[in-house]
């Protein structure tokens, strides 16, 4: 079945740190890839999404890549705030599966003044 | 333009017990789709539905159950509750359904969920 692998966390880093978060994927088909962000007692927001191999996806200063050929969607960002403090989730939309999304198990990211 | 909502936000149960919880998608989108979330198996598929019919349904118990309204609100319903069951619920909207099989995706959006503890 289709699965989702990311690092795991914690990741500390100091404000201004370089973040990379892994994230690979086991899918049949073409799927969307999608990274949510999840706040201290709050449900998921996407962050950003790729929908095709090489798409970029991109929101506030985040970044990821759709790699096909190395079935990857790592997750970047050149300069972490304090606020960025949060669990993240790599999650995939397989073709055959509806509007089902299969998440990785979170990395959470902590960064420190 | 309003969000997800979903009620109540805590809840608290013994194990044996029944739960209903309540999802109201953004106002025009027709599916609902219901995760659980645990910090040993992280977050998880339940069910979806779309039009009042369930269109996809993960690997859960019977116990779980689901339904859409005309209105496209939804609710689950766990029976004879764990202590297993304790997690967040956590309950995603989007502007439509979507064929098996069909490329593409529809944007999904959360609500802030709903945290069961049973005892």
């Amino acid at each position: 079945g289709d699965s989702v692998t990311q690092m795991e966390g914690p990741v500390t880093l100091s404000e201004e740190a370089f973040l990379t978060i892994n994230c690979t994927y086991t899918a049949t088909g073409y799927p969307s890839l999608f990274w949510y962000v999840q706040y201290p007692g709050e449900g998921l927001q996407l962050l950003l999404k790729a929908t095709k191999a090489d798409d970029k996806g991109s929101n506030k200063g985040f970044e990821a890549t759709y790699r096909k050929e190395t079935t990857s969607f790592h997750l970047e960002k050149g300069s972490v705030q304090v606020s960025d403090s949060a669990v993240y989730f790599c999650a995939l939309s397989a073709g055959n599966a509806g509007n089902m999304l299969t998440f990785g198990g979170g990395t959470r990211l902590m960064v420190k003044p | 333009k309003a969000g997800v909502t979903q009620t109540p936000r805590y809840l608290i149960k013994t194990r044996g017990q029944q739960v209903t919880l309540s999802c109201s998608p953004i106002s025009g989108h027709r599916s609902v789709s219901w995760y659980q979330q645990t910090p040993g198996q992280g977050l998880q598929f339940l069910f979806e539905y779309f039009s009042e019919t369930q269109r996809n349904k993960g690997n859960f118990p019977g116990r779980f159950s689901g339904r859409q309204f005309s209105n496209s609100r939804s609710e689950m319903n766990v029976s004879t509750l764990e202590l297993g069951d304790s997690a967040l619920y956590l309950c995603a909207s989007s502007l439509a359904g979507q064929r098996m099989g069909q490329r593409g995706y529809n944007e999904q959006f959360f609500g802030p969920g709903t945290r069961l503890t049973v005892l």
